[in-house]
């Protein structure tokens, strides 16, 4: 069965601290992996699409590494402001829609 | 160009009762997919449409229902409504069948 798990489930860094969040995932072929930023009581963001082993995509702080088993994004010198919930998901090819297997999330939370 | 667009942004409904949820998708898109969303949750994939037909379903009963229309905006209908519906529910629109997928703000519901 397709499954993503995230880790940690919450994350509290001083402002300027770097840290990595973990996305593991089990899939029986991957189409594709999607980080996704999300504010309380708002709907997903789009951060960034990997697609096969190898892949990084860097966004101003952000920077998202891909392997066949797990997929990392990096935080560097983090402030406040990126203080969100961080999602990550799969689409498999075992259907032909576009259907996102998303994980828990991550809750990232930076004080000044 | 414009975003994905949800209507209404909350809602409350007494169980047993019938909800109609709607989306407008982003400018291009032809496929529209909706997720519900727990507290605390990643979204869980109900179904998805393109060019108005059902493509695919997640493993959610038959009283959730949903349409697409001539322009790709589409409406998510819940029948008897059950406490455990209390979700947030997100609507996603992409160009194509499986790539990026564009999230709106979503819809709060709230079954009592």
């Amino acid at each position: 069965e397709d499954q993503v798990t995230q880790s940690p489930e919450a994350l509290r860094l001083q402002e300027g601290e770097s840290s990595s969040l973990n996305c593991s995932y089990t899939v029986s072929g991957l189409r594709g992996l999607f980080w996704y930023r999300q504010d309380p009581g708002k709907g997903p963001e789009f951060l960034f699409t990997l697609y096969s082993a190898g892949e990084e995509k860097e966004k101003e702080r952000l920077k998202a590494t891909l392997t066949k088993k797990e997929s990392f994004l990096h935080i560097t010198a983090p402030k406040p402001e990126d203080s969100a919930t961080y999602l990550c998901a799969v689409q498999a090819p075992s259907s032909n829609t576009g259907k996102l297997i998303f994980g828990q999330g991550t809750t990232l939370q930076v004080k000044p | 160009e414009t975003g994905v667009t949800q209507s209404p942004t909350h809602l409350i409904k007494t169980r047993g009762q019938q909800v109609t949820l709607r989306c407008s998708s982003q400018s291009g898109h032809n496929t529209v997919s909706w997720y519900q969303q727990a507290l605390g949750q990643g979204p869980q994939f109900i179904f998805q449409y393109y060019r108005e037909e059902e493509n695919g379903r997640g493993n959610f009963p038959p009283r959730f229902s949903g349409l697409q229309f001539p322009n790709y905006s589409s409406e998510l209908n819940v029948n008897a409504l059950e406490l455990d519906d209390s979700a947030l529910y997100l609507c996603a629109s992409s160009s194509k069948k499986n790539t990026e997928a564009f999230f709106g703000q979503g819809t709060r519901l709230t079954v009592v």
